[in-house]
């Protein structure tokens, strides 16, 4: 069960290039998050979605977009990238209307913006 | 509004010793409460979860909670450090079930945990 699968690893990106983070899990979770990991600021939410075709902002969304046509798959994309989107990014899934389903966290992908 | 506030960003303990690592939430209701521990260029990883059956909740790797209400706490206990243990621990709040949001969880900013051989 390989759980949330996200890719790249890592990402070098000059400013104003384009790209998508790519998230996909296999538990048919309703529920699928974005999440930018920076020092001393914990987790901050990007984006989410309750289930295909219907996803909502966080708290941090500027600069980013998703779309969510299946239930396995939730990319996040980075339109035109600016330095301060330089983190860590963390997709996480769970079964959504539920009150005590854990998040399941994918390895990560390191951006750096130049 | 929910928060969770994790006392001290840096923790060394001893190799053996008591690892202690505080969590503190406020919430208007009855919260579901995690702890998760991030190892070095890992995701995160669910240690253990407290949803109301029980105020002591053990985790993996012999690690264990205990939910104290009266304190707000959910403080993160083991009794042996070990070299393994060193990594990052995040404290979340979840379970609030907004219409159409499905899920939301909270997060401490972490406590990174050093074990001193």
């Amino acid at each position: 069960n390989a759980g949330v699968t996200q890719t790249p690893k890592f990402q070098v990106l000059k400013t104003g290039q384009s790209m998508t983070l790519q998230c996909a899990q296999d538990m048919n979770h309703e529920y699928m998050s974005w999440y930018r990991q920076d020092p001393g600021m914990g987790l901050r939410l990007i984006h989410y979605s309750v289930g295909a075709g219907i996803t909502d902002q966080g708290e941090v969304p500027n600069g980013y977009n998703v779309s969510r046509s299946t239930t396995e798959d939730f990319p996040l994309r980075l339109l035109s990238a600016a330095p301060s989107q330089t983190s860590v990014y963390f997709c996480a899934s769970n079964r959504g209307q539920s009150y005590n389903s854990p998040l399941h966290f994918g390895n990560g992908t390191r951006l750096t913006v130049t | 509004a929910q928060s969770v506030t994790q006392l001290g960003s840096h923790v060394s303990v001893s190799e053996g010793a008591l690892v202690l690592l505080r969590c503190n939430y406020s919430s208007s209701v009855p919260p579901y409460l995690f702890w998760y521990v991030q190892y070095p260029n890992q995701g995160l990883q669910l240690l253990l979860k407290y949803t109301s059956a029980a105020t002591l909740v053990k985790g993996i790797n012999g690690f264990e909670a205990e939910f104290k209400k009266s304190e707000t706490s959910f403080h993160l206990t083991k009794p042996s450090a070990h070299m393994s243990d060193a990594a990052e621990y995040f404290c979340a709040v979840g379970g609030f079930l907004v219409l159409n949001t499905g899920n939301q969880f909270y997060f401490g900013t972490g406590t990174s945990l050093t074990v001193i051989p």
